[in-house]
């Protein structure tokens, strides 16, 4: 494998299910992301993590908990999610946060029904 | 406040030159990024612009103007394989940590 990976490509769940979506990296980076990505909506960054820490959390709603357990993985664990949140999480990694060039994996499409 | 502004979308035919502008206003600027996503897939990097002008790379130009919150993003000899949504995106430097801002997206279509 190369490059970003995520799993699951797609996933439907209930209001009141629990799930996490995965993200793996390859290319030996040390900083990753979760965005989301609604339809007419701009590309919305959620999380950052720098070597294992997070550092950023744009004011994201507590049913999304994110995890970094090394530089290579990340989840982005869902609870109790509305409809709303139905969109398209991407993860993306770069070298370090400060990188101005990030890459993104091909996302997991999610729907809450 | 942060906006960052691009047509919704556009067309254009094969072999043909489309250049999609996008305006930004930022708190803090900290370079310009191009991406493109082909529909169900992953954004991928195009061009990084930093300081005023052209950035040419093979039928891809980038351009921009600080003073003026404006880019574009230049195509030529358009191909099938160029239909996709462009993103804007600008780095943004407001609380200490650079984070991209990202336009909704130009979604181009290339017709025969």
């Amino acid at each position: 494998e190369t490059g970003v990976t995520q799993t699951p490509r797609h996933l439907v769940m209930g209001m009141t299910n629990k799930k996490s979506l995965k993200c793996e990296q390859h290319l030996g980076h040390n900083a990753m992301y979760w965005y989301k990505q609604s339809a007419k909506k701009p590309l919305e960054l959620m999380f950052v993590y720098n070597f294992k820490e997070q550092t950023e959390n744009n004011s994201v709603p507590s049913r999304f908990s994110p995890e970094c357990p090394n530089s290579s993985h990340l989840f982005l664990h869902l609870h109790t999610l509305q409809p709303e949140d139905s969109a398209l999480y991407l993860c993306a990694s770069s070298p370090h946060r400060g990188s101005y060039e990030q890459y993104f994996g091909p996302g997991t499409r999610l729907t809450v029904t | 406040g942060q906006n960052i502004d691009q047509p919704t979308e556009m067309t254009a035919t094969e072999g043909a030159i489309v250049q999609i502008n996008c305006t930004y206003q930022t708190s803090g600027f900290n370079g310009l990024f191009w991406y493109q996503q082909h529909a169900g897939e992953a954004p991928t990097f195009l061009s990084y612009n930093v300081l005023d002008g052209l950035e040419e790379k093979g039928r891809f130009s980038s351009f921009l103007s600080r003073s003026k919150g404006y880019s574009y993003l230049l195509l030529k000899e358009l191909q099938m394989k160029d239909s996709a949504s462009y993103l804007c995106a600008v780095r943004d430097q407001d609380t200490g940590f650079q984070k991209l801002v990202f336009g909704t997206g130009t979604r181009l279509l290339v017709s025969p």
